[in-house]
């Protein structure tokens, strides 16, 4: 059972340009969270979306930043015409249920450079 | 204002002696709580995770971590650190009724030395 596979690893943009980060939940999630780490921070949530549905996107920048997770295929988080401030890593997460009480699973991440 | 504080950005210990890492949590109720641990360049892996019950939790790696209510912390421990041990560890919360949304704190970074 593969884990949750986020791609690319690495991402170089000019500014100006769009970005797109994919993430493939493990199987049997519906669940999908996107973090962004800023350097020498922790984690802060970005955006919950279930197939379809945004849920809580509380975390998003109000404008650039979008995000979708499909009936089909991966949730995609879009940024568009990036600024320097928006290098960061960025991690999706997937979870079975809803609920608090299970683990979410973190993908190894995308690391988006803006230069 | 819901918080994760871990008060120790950076810890620096010998390889063999004991480590601890402190977490202090502000939350309405008291929330599901986790560690995770992240080597550099890579993503984050759970060492454990407390929901309810024993407030002593055994977790990967031969980590543990206790609840203590009273001063709203969960604290992990590790008796004897080994040089794979050096990464930086993130202490996590979710409230009841936040959708599985974490909380992270800012990150403790751990050095080994020989």
């Amino acid at each position: 059972n593969a884990g949750v596979m986020q791609n690319p690893r690495h991402l170089v943009r000019r500014r100006g340009q769009e970005a797109r980060l994919r993430c493939s939940p493990m199987k049997g999630h519906s669940h999908v969270y996107w973090y962004r780490q800023l350097p020498e921070e922790g984690l802060k949530f970005m955006v919950y979306l279930q197939k379809e549905n945004i849920i809580d996107e509380s975390g998003m920048p109000k404008e650039r930043f979008s995000a979708e997770f499909p009936k089909e295929g991966p949730s995609i988080l879009r940024i568009q015409q990036v600024v320097r401030g928006d290098s960061a890593a960025y991690f999706c997460a997937s979870s079975p249920t809803e609920s608090g009480n299970t683990e979410a699973f973190f993908g190894q991440g995308t690391r988006l450079t803006v230069v | 204002a819901q918080s994760v504080t871990q008060p120790d950005i950076h810890i620096t210990v010998s390889e063999g002696a004991s480590l601890e890492l402190r977490c202090n949590y502000s939350y309405g109720a008291t929330p599901y709580l986790f560690w995770y641990v992240q080597s550099p360049g890579q993503g984050l892996q759970l060492l454990l995770k407390y929901f309810s019950g024993d407030t002593l939790v055994q977790g990967i790696k031969g980590f543990e971590a206790e609840f203590k209510r009273s001063q709203s912390s969960f604290n992990l421990r590790k008796p004897s650190v080994h040089w794979s041990d050096a990464a930086e560890y993130f202490c996590a919360a979710d409230s009841t009724d936040s959708w599985g949304k974490l909380q992270f704190g800012a990150g403790t970074q751990v050095v080994v030395t020989p």
